[in-house]
């Protein structure tokens, strides 16, 4: 069955450090789609990034990175440098072939403090 | 433009009371679904409209109604709903319904049931 585990519940940085947020996900499939959503105190969920499972390449977007090792079985993702703003509950989620609700399976979450 | 807009932001209903809430994008996907979020967990879908057609209804109780009256339009109309149910409704859309798209999510409506 497919899972995803964000094992941080809670993590809290004074702004200007750099923090990793951990995601290990199960699945048998071998094409498989992940994901990375923002959600700040306002309720939205901003979809920050997908990932299928052919591409291994790590991304970066301006301060966000994204490290994705199939070996593990982990798609981690950075900010460095963090300002107030990435203060939010971030979610890892995933996505397989087998699964043909097209529900996304999430995981619980990382709170995100950055403190001034 | 990744747009999805919802209304109401808030909603204060009675366990008697009929209400609706809308969402609409304009970014031509022609999925769309519904979620339910309660604090601290992550969203829990409810339905899913691909072309306009119900695809996926997650055993979701009948007092949940969706309708989807065109591809840039979703509501959900709630009737007799139970404390339980408050939570924050959160509606998104994508290209495609299929799990290799990525979903685009409103700013939710915040309902409470009295």
């Amino acid at each position: 069955a497919q899972k995803v585990t964000q094992a941080q519940t809670e993590i809290s940085v004074v702004e200007k450090e750099d923090v990793t947020l951990d995601c290990v996900y199960e699945t048998r499939d071998t094409t498989y789609y992940l994901f990375w959503y923002k959600q700040p105190p306002s309720g939205e969920l901003v979809f920050l990034i997908r990932r299928n499972s052919f591409d291994e390449q790590n991304e970066i977007s301006g301060r966000y990175s994204w490290n994705f090792q199939k070996s593990t079985s982990s798609f981690n993702f950075t900010i460095t440098a963090s300002q107030v703003v990435d203060s939010a509950v971030y979610f890892c989620a995933l996505s397989d072939s087998v699964d043909s609700n097209y529900q996304l399976i999430w995981g619980a979450g990382t709170k995100l403090i950055i403190k001034p | 433009d990744t747009e999805v807009t919802q209304t109401p932001k808030h909603l204060v209903m009675g366990m008697t009371n009929k209400k609706s809430l809308k969402c609409e994008q304009h970014m031509g996907h022609r999925a769309m679904y519904w979620y339910k979020q309660k604090a601290k967990k992550p969203p829990e879908l409810m339905f899913v409209y691909s072309y306009e057609k119900l695809s996926i209804n997650e055993s979701v109780p009948s007092r949940f109604s969706p309708e989807c009256p065109n591809s840039s339009l979703l509501n959900l109309h709630l009737h007799a709903l139970q404390p339980e149910d408050s939570a924050l409704y959160l509606c998104a859309s994508s290209h495609l319904a299929g799990g290799s798209y990525e979903q685009y999510f409103g700013p939710g409506t915040r309902l409470t049931v009295t």
